[in-house]
């Protein structure tokens, strides 16, 4: 299974929005509707955002959204804020019950 | 409060066998599936392996298969790892992650594992 692609870095200033692209194959995003997305801050554990796509786990920030067309992924940011700074990272199921991620991008809020 | 907490990482060399852990607390431990995702160091996620609530199924990315065992012990709400003939590129840190159906809801604060001589 090869990585999801995902841009190494985007970046945006407080209260703009940035959207973060994840593009598959049939085979992982464009096969399921099942890519999470997650936010991981400097020697932290990973944090579950949006999963199936689009929807939200409880206490996350409806500022934080999902969608897919096709292939590609892609979660968008609203209202940047200082604190959404980290590393972003998509992931996909891919069949026969294996999950791929994506390469990983870094939110630099300006 | 929901919690995961994985030991057992340490400095093994090339060749060699570990066993990670993971605690669970906080929630039916049993009544959920189980993963296990490393994450090399300045490097991305890398899902590596899954088992059922109940161990009836288990799976791996092809990168670990047939070195690493996946393992859990309900009664204990504990997750294993088994890892043998370990290389340079296993080092990494690694996470047990709690699966909500196709997604990852919570994770475990790492442990890490290098393999040098």
């Amino acid at each position: 299974q090869s990585a999801l692609t995902q841009p190494a870095s985007v970046s945006g200033s407080p209260g703009q929005s940035i959207t973060i692209s994840c593009t598959g194959t049939s085979s992982d995003v464009g096969g399921y509707n099942y890519v999470s997305w997650y936010q991981q801050h400097p020697g932290k554990a990973p944090k579950l955002m949006i999963y199936d796509v689009s929807k939200w786990p409880s206490g996350v920030s409806n500022r934080f959204s999902g969608s897919k067309s096709g292939n590609t992924a892609s979660l968008t940011i609203s209202g940047l804020q200082a604190e959404d700074e980290a590393d972003y990272y998509c992931c996909s199921y891919a069949g026969s019950i294996t999950w791929v991620f994506g390469g990983g991008t870094k939110l630099t809020v300006l | 409060e929901v919690q995961l907490v994985e030991s057992g990482g340490a400095l093994v060399q090339p060749g060699g066998s570990l066993r990670l852990s993971c605690a669970a607390s906080g929630f039916a431990f049993s009544s959920y599936s189980m993963n296990w995702v490393r994450q090399a160091p300045g490097k991305g996620l890398e899902w590596l392996s899954y088992i059922t609530s109940v161990s009836s199924s288990t799976q791996y990315a092809d990168s670990v298969k047939g070195r690493f065992t996946i393992s859990r012990d309900n009664a204990k709400n504990s997750l294993y790892l088994q890892m043998n003939s370990l290389r340079a590129e296993d080092t990494a840190v690694y996470y047990c992650a709690r699966d909500i159906i196709y997604s990852f809801d919570i994770w475990g604060q790492g442990t890490m594992v290098t393999v040098s001589s």
